[in-house]
């Protein structure tokens, strides 16, 4: 059962407007996170993190919200921009899990000119 | 540039035709990790390694061998490959956690793109 979970594969946005992609995750234990990003014939590379001691993190047009009741986290994107096309993985780590990262299947974002 | 390499970026082969894919990190991280990326799945984890000589499974590593006699390198080994093991491929590394609470951003390489026929 997957651990992380991102529900939608796929999402669609007008350039200029908000990109939210949506991330939960089932272990409690989980106190970290971070968004990933993958181009296409490219590795993942690191976004924006946050750690359970807070509920948001921003990082210029990039913000992560962490809801940890509801074990819920996510990434919105302001504004969109058609160089943000990618897919977007969220991982989570927590102290029993050491360097290790437990990644979402991704949500492939494409954000229309 | 710091970067992590992997070696072949694409590669087809056989059932049973023992295959070595290459990683490489030249940032001195003592973490180095194999991923395989299959659709609706995301990034699972084979193996791992927190140092020189130190080696852990990962979530799915039925199949599969690494070594780590360098730290700069941490090779994947199919010793039998089967189709099932075709996948897209990434290595990646990180500096280890230095304290509680500290977690450090994960580097990866370009990815092997693997089919076995």
């Amino acid at each position: 059962d997957q651990q992380v979970k991102q529900n939608s594969p796929s999402l669609s946005v007008q350039e200029g407007r908000i990109s939210i992609l949506n991330c939960d995750y089932t272990n409690s234990m989980f106190d970290y996170f971070l968004w990933y990003k993958k181009y296409p014939a490219e590795g993942p590379t690191f976004l924006i993190s946050i750690s359970s001691i807070k509920d948001k993190n921003e990082d210029g047009r990039f913000t992560v919200f962490l809801n940890k009741s509801a074990k819920h986290l996510s990434l919105h994107i302001v504004p969109s921009q058609p160089g943000d096309s990618a897919v977007y993985f969220c991982a989570a780590s927590g102290e029993l899990y050491g360097q290790n990262f437990v990644f979402g299947p991704g949500t492939r974002l494409s954000v229309l000119p | 540039e710091a970067q992590v390499t992997q070696n072949p970026r694409y590669l087809i082969t056989v059932t049973g035709k023992k295959l070595t894919v290459t990683c490489s990190q030249n940032m001195n991280h003592e973490y180095m990790s194999w991923y395989r990326q299959d659709p609706g799945l995301g990034l699972r984890q084979i193996y791992y390694s927190m140092n020189v000589e130190v080696t852990d499974k990962g979530d799915v590593p039925e199949g599969y061998k690494v070594s780590r006699k360098e730290k700069r390198n941490f090779p994947l080994i199919l010793e039998s490959p089967s189709p099932n093991q075709t996948s897209l491929y990434f290595c990646a590394s990180s500096l280890w956690k230095r304290t509680s609470g500290d977690h450090n951003e994960q580097f990866f390489g370009p990815g092997t793109r693997l089919t076995v026929l």
